[in-house]
């Protein structure tokens, strides 16, 4: 999965604390998709942002989670006050156009694998 | 409620045989995608068919879109070691829609 970049690729919180993870697209793509895949389940679509905008965030849940995508710099997503169940994978992907305009596949990063203690 | 349902959920077979595997739904899709995951890794994109009744060939590996483009079939001949990770399919309900709905995937062991 050569281009998208993810980090880090492990990460352990313990309860209440907060978790950031980064996405850096591939070069040249503006826009950023956030999914979840929890153990034996597909990937749920969460976020999706382009530069300094998120246009759908319908996949967030409402509490706890936010994302961002700066003019400079890598994705991030955040999720403050971290549970149990918020371990799971979660994948970063990016296109270089909206894909509505083209039939452009969204690259995926290699995922943070986050635990919950 | 899961909109793409894939099966088999598990398949383990010899070297050398062929499979096929699944992906349905009631739901028709603009286009549907096929990616293999491996442990540790994000998915990686194998085809994207969109026209029902599509057949695309990629090596051994064989996709077949629905007529009614509802569901679509991943055909593997001669099925080697290499070929085995985690199949997802993803489908676009609309033209306009970048949100990709995924399956719960087929875990594939191919067995030398």
């Amino acid at each position: 999965n050569a281009g998208v970049m993810q980090n880090p690729r492990h990460l352990v919180r313990r309860r209440g604390q907060e978790a950031r993870l980064r996405c850096s697209p591939v070069k040249g793509h503006s826009h950023v998709y956030w999914y979840r895949q929890l153990p034996e389940e597909g990937l749920k679509f969460m976020v999706y942002l382009q530069k300094e905008n998120i246009i759908d965030e319908s996949g967030m849940p409402k509490e706890r989670f936010s994302a961002e995508f700066p003019k400079e710099g890598p994705s991030i997503l955040r999720i403050q006050q971290v549970v149990r169940g918020d371990s799971a994978a979660y994948f970063c992907a990016s296109s270089p156009v909206l894909l509505r305009e083209s039939n452009q596949p969204q690259h995926f990063g290699d995922g943070t694998r986050l635990s919950i203690l | 409620t899961q909109l793409l349902e894939q099966s088999p959920q598990f398949l383990s077979i010899q070297e050398g045989e062929n499979l096929t595997v699944y992906c349905n739904s009631s739901s028709v899709f603009s286009s549907l995608q096929w990616y293999r995951q491996e442990p540790g890794e994000g998915p990686v994109l194998l085809v994207t068919v969109v026209t029902g009744g599509e057949v695309k060939k990629l090596k051994r590996l064989t996709f077949q879109f629905g007529d009614a483009r509802k569901d679509s079939s991943l055909h593997i001949t001669a099925a080697q070691p290499g070929d085995t990770g985690l199949y997802l399919c993803a489908g676009r309900t609309g033209a306009g829609s970048y949100q990709l709905t995924f399956g719960k995937g087929t875990k594939l062991s191919v067995i030398p």
